[in-house]
């Protein structure tokens, strides 16, 4: 039982670029969400998807897709990388809506050069 | 809307003291409140949640309405308590997050 795994750990990228963040989860939850994590910000939410088909936007959405075709993956893209986008990126899932907490992944250090 | 708010960046103390980390909160219904706590180079942790009134590694919270808070505190703090605490506010379907308090317990 793996949890939630993330790839890549680290990622160095150029203004322009895309590139998509993989989330997998082995624990059959169906609520996952992306977050981003920045200094003195704490984490904000991007993307969350309540289950397979299903995704709906967060506070920070912008320069962002995901899909959910699997109960399992939820892949975050860039579409076209800015260097406002260095952060650090969480994934997290949950069984239910979440009010039972997270189970986070060890997180996609991000830079945009 | 929703708003978490962790008035404190940066929380010193020596091993042994008491501990008290703000969390704040601005909701119009009933809140249901978390603390997680991440330590150094580790991922998010969810550490309790208000409902289960539970006690975990010693610490506590309890949510006062009234004040609109959700402190998490410990008695006695050890050295391996030191991380960054996050308190979070989960609302249909979203969690909001506060900016987070580092806790740095001295030997």
């Amino acid at each position: 039982n793996a949890g939630v795994t993330q790839t890549p750990k680290f990622q160095v990228l150029k203004t322009g670029q895309s590139m998509t963040l993989q989330c997998a989860q082995d624990m059959n939850h169906e609520y996952m969400s992306w977050y981003r994590q920045d200094p003195g910000m704490g984490l904000r939410l991007i993307h969350y998807s309540v289950g397979a088909g299903i995704t709906d936007q967060g506070e920070v959405p912008n320069g962002y897709n995901v899909s959910r075709s699997t109960t399992e993956d939820f892949p975050l893209r860039l579409l076209s990388a800015a260097p406002s986008q260095t952060s650090v990126y969480f994934c997290a899932s949950s069984l239910g809506q979440g009010k039972e907490g997270y189970t986070f992944g060890s997180g996609t250090r991000l830079t945009v050069v | 809307a929703q708003r978490v708010t962790q008035p404190e960046k940066l929380l010193s103390v020596f091993k042994g003291a008491p501990v008290e980390l703000k969390c704040n909160y601005s909701y119009s219904g009933s809140p249901e409140l978390f603390w997680y706590v991440q330590y150094s180079r580790q991922r998010l942790q969810l550490l309790l949640r208000h409902i289960s009134r539970e006690s975990i590694k010693g610490f506590t919270a309890d949510l006062n309405k009234g004040e609109t808070s959700f402190h998490l505190k410990k008695p006695f703090a050890q050295e391996e308590d030191s991380a960054m605490y996050y308190c979070a506010l989960y609302n249909f379907n979203k969690f909001y997050f506060g900016s987070g308090t580092k806790l740095n317990v001295k030997p």
